[in-house]
């Protein structure tokens, strides 16, 4: 099985930057996922890592240690929007299907 | 327009009636699966697809029937459907194989069960 850790809620300010940590015990590592999730609606994909390292989209980047069972999603110039929950899931076993965390949820304040 | 459709998005019944949740995608993809969300406990799976005419139980199966006829259908069934099944649901699919398996989601069901 797979054992996924994130925090379970975090507040931030408006146009502040904010770090949501996870970490991940799975054997048979084939990248990790982070999904954006606003209240009551479908989860949408925002990053995959495989390869150590951080990887920037825009506002959003994603860091991933592959050695520490670690990854980080990293929101810049925060907005209003960006408040929902944030999954990180892993996919292991040959599989690229990901195992979800229970996320964590933002909730940024102006 | 690529999509994955639930229906219904909202449903109220009663303990024991049969219910039957449809999900659709029209992107070709091998794989689908249902997820339950419940608060504090995130997504968690129920049934999977890889393919036509293959299913496997993930990790909540208890009470729930699939069926894999077609590529683009996999619907998920309460036989007798009971309160503690009361939740959000929601069908994902994607294709096998590369990092750009993403998983696209549906937009719920959401589910009473009175």
């Amino acid at each position: 099985g797979q054992n996924i850790d994130q925090p379970t809620e975090m507040t931030a300010t408006e146009g502040a930057i904010v770090q949501i940590n996870c970490t991940y015990q799975t054997s048979g590592f084939n990248g990790l996922f982070w999904y954006q999730q606003h209240a009551g609606e479908a989860p949408t994909f925002l990053s995959y890592n495989v390869l150590d390292g951080l990887e920037e989209k825009g506002r959003f980047s994603s860091f991933l240690s592959r050695s520490k069972g670690y990854s980080y999603l990293l929101l810049k110039e925060l907005q209003m929007k960006d408040s929902a929950s944030y999954l990180c899931a892993a996919a292991s076993g040959g599989s690229y299907i990901p195992t979800f965390g229970r996320g964590t949820s933002l909730i940024v304040h102006p | 327009e690529a999509q994955v459709t639930q229906n219904p998005r909202y449903l109220i019944t009663v303990t024991g009636k049969k219910l039957t949740v449809t999900c659709s995608q029209n992107m070709n993809h091998e794989y689908m699966s249902w997820y339950r969300q419940d608060p504090g406990l995130g997504l968690r799976q129920i049934y999977y697809s890889m393919n036509v005419e293959v299913t496997d139980k993930g990790d909540v199966p208890e009470g729930y029937k699939v069926s894999r006829k077609e590529k683009r259908n996999f619907p998920l069934i309460l036989e007798s459907p009971s309160p503690n099944q009361t939740s959000l649901y929601f069908c994902a699919s994607s294709f096998l194989g590369g990092d750009t398996d993403t998983q696209y989601f549906g937009p719920g069901t959401r589910l009473t069960v009175l």
